[in-house]
């Protein structure tokens, strides 16, 4: 059974620093994965997905990477501003289902 | 651009009501997912539908629940009698295809069960 995990569950930062988020799943046949922010009693935003065949997309001051043979992504985020002030989550698509298992989430706090 | 919109954005309602849970998926979109999140914890899938039926559902999604694409555009969640355990955050999802494509989500019903 597909199990995701996101480390760490909180994070606080100064403004301008590049940090790095990590979604952790266990069983690597996966079809894509994707990350999502979500605002406070707001719905989730799409941020960048990544097919199983692919290493990293990016947009903007995102990265967002894959190794499927390990289980894990990494979202990077460049030159943090308070606006990034979100929880991010990870969720993957397995192979052969339609549904999306998410991760429980980081809680980013970029502090002016 | 485009997005999926869902109402109401709050449902009070008390235990053993019914209640039904509304969204209108992108127009284009073939795909149609219904997903909640109760408080503190993590989101959770509960159906997908495609072409007027079913094609997954997880073991949350029992005979209390039901969907339906009543016209073109929208998309419901029919909860029947409804426990204090399903106050959560609903929100409904869309895809153009399945496989590569970005799920679109809508910015959710609150329902509080009483």
């Amino acid at each position: 059974k597909q199990e995701v995990t996101q480390i760490p569950a909180a994070l606080s930062v100064p403004e301008g620093e590049n940090l790095v988020l990590n979604c952790s799943f266990t069983d690597s046949a996966i079809y894509n994965l994707q990350w999502f922010r979500q605002d406070p009693g707001k719905g989730l935003t799409s941020l960048l997905l990544i097919q199983s065949s692919q290493r990293e997309q990016t947009s903007g001051r995102l990265n967002a990477s894959l190794d499927k043979s390990s289980g894990r992504s990494t979202l990077y985020i460049a030159a943090s501003q308070p606006g990034d002030s979100a929880t991010y989550l990870c969720a993957v698509k397995d192979s052969g289902t339609y549904k999306y298992i998410f991760g429980t989430g980081t809680r980013l706090k970029v502090l002016a | 651009e485009p997005e999926v919109t869902q109402t109401p954005s709050h449902q009070v309602t008390q235990m053993g009501q019914e209640v039904i849970l509304r969204c209108v998926p992108i127009s284009n979109h073939l795909y149609f997912y219904w997903y909640r999140q109760i408080l503190g914890q993590k989101v959770e899938f509960l159906v997908s539908f495609y072409n007027n039926e079913i094609s997954e559902k997880s073991e949350i999604f029992d005979d209390q629940f039901s969907v339906e694409r009543p016209d073109g555009s929208n998309f419901t969640l029919k909860i029947r009698s409804t426990k204090l355990e399903d106050s959560a955050m609903y929100f409904c999802a869309s895809t153009l295809g399945t496989g590569i494509y970005e799920q679109y989500f809508g910015p959710g019903t609150r329902l509080t069960v009483t």
